[in-house]
């Protein structure tokens, strides 16, 4: 079975820009789930969907959405780039709720 | 509200020697437990779990860790540990809304 796939693994945008990233999870997967980690805050729950539905919301700005589609494929989008968004963006799926996640390799993001 | 702290942010040991990452966390409600490992520029592996039942939980690798409901820790072992070992390791914390709330990290350096 193929992991959780993050597209694409690198990035570099410039402040302002916008960003869509990509996560297809592990094939029959339900649930799929975004966190940003950087060295300053670590690794932050930024949202999660289940049977396209976002079931749970983690505390950053609208400028951070996301959404689900019915194939389990996950996009997020970071509107309106700020230095301070360049991380690590981890996304992962779980085969039903409050199962174990399984993570993929992450998309870098660099804001310059 | 969860939280989790992770004791020690590194941990040096030499090859072949034992080791213990440790793991407390917080919750007013029964949680699921994880420790995940990240290899540089990889995503999260994850090592173990502790949904119920026995308290101590065999993982990949030959790491281990142990539940302690009244001390709410859940710190991880392994008795010996191989240059290969050599990463950050993050503790987990997830209620039932399928949410994972991480600890800082530690690194482990495994010298030879």
């Amino acid at each position: 079975k193929a992991g959780v796939t993050q597209t694409p693994r690198y990035l570099i945008k410039t402040r302002g820009q916008q960003v869509t990233l990509s996560c297809s999870p592990i094939s029959g997967h339900r649930s799929v789930s975004w966190y940003q980690q950087t060295p300053g805050q670590g690794l932050q729950f930024l949202f999660e969907y289940f049977s396209e539905t976002q079931r749970n919301k983690g505390n950053f700005p609208g400028r951070f959405s996301g959404r689900q589609f019915s194939n389990s494929r996950s996009e997020m989008n970071v509107s309106t780039l700020e230095l301070g968004d360049s991380a690590l963006y981890l996304c992962a799926s779980s085969p039903d709720l409050n199962t174990e996640a399984f993570f993929g390799q992450g998309t870098r993001l660099t804001v310059v | 509200a969860q939280s989790v702290t992770q004791l020690d942010s590194q941990v040096p040991v030499f090859e072949e020697a034992p080791v213990e990452l440790r793991c407390n966390y917080s919750s007013s409600v029964s949680v699921y437990l994880f420790w995940y490992v990240q290899y540089p520029n990889q995503g999260l592996q994850l090592l173990l779990k502790y949904l119920s039942g026995s308290t101590l939980v065999k993982g990949i690798n030959g790491f281990e860790a142990e539940f302690n409901k009244s001390q709410t820790s859940f710190h991880l072992r392994k008795p010996s540990v191989h240059i290969s070992d050599t990463a950050e390791y993050f503790c987990a914390v997830s209620d039932l809304t399928g949410k994972l709330i991480f600890g800082q990290g530690t690194t482990l350096q495994v010298k030879p």
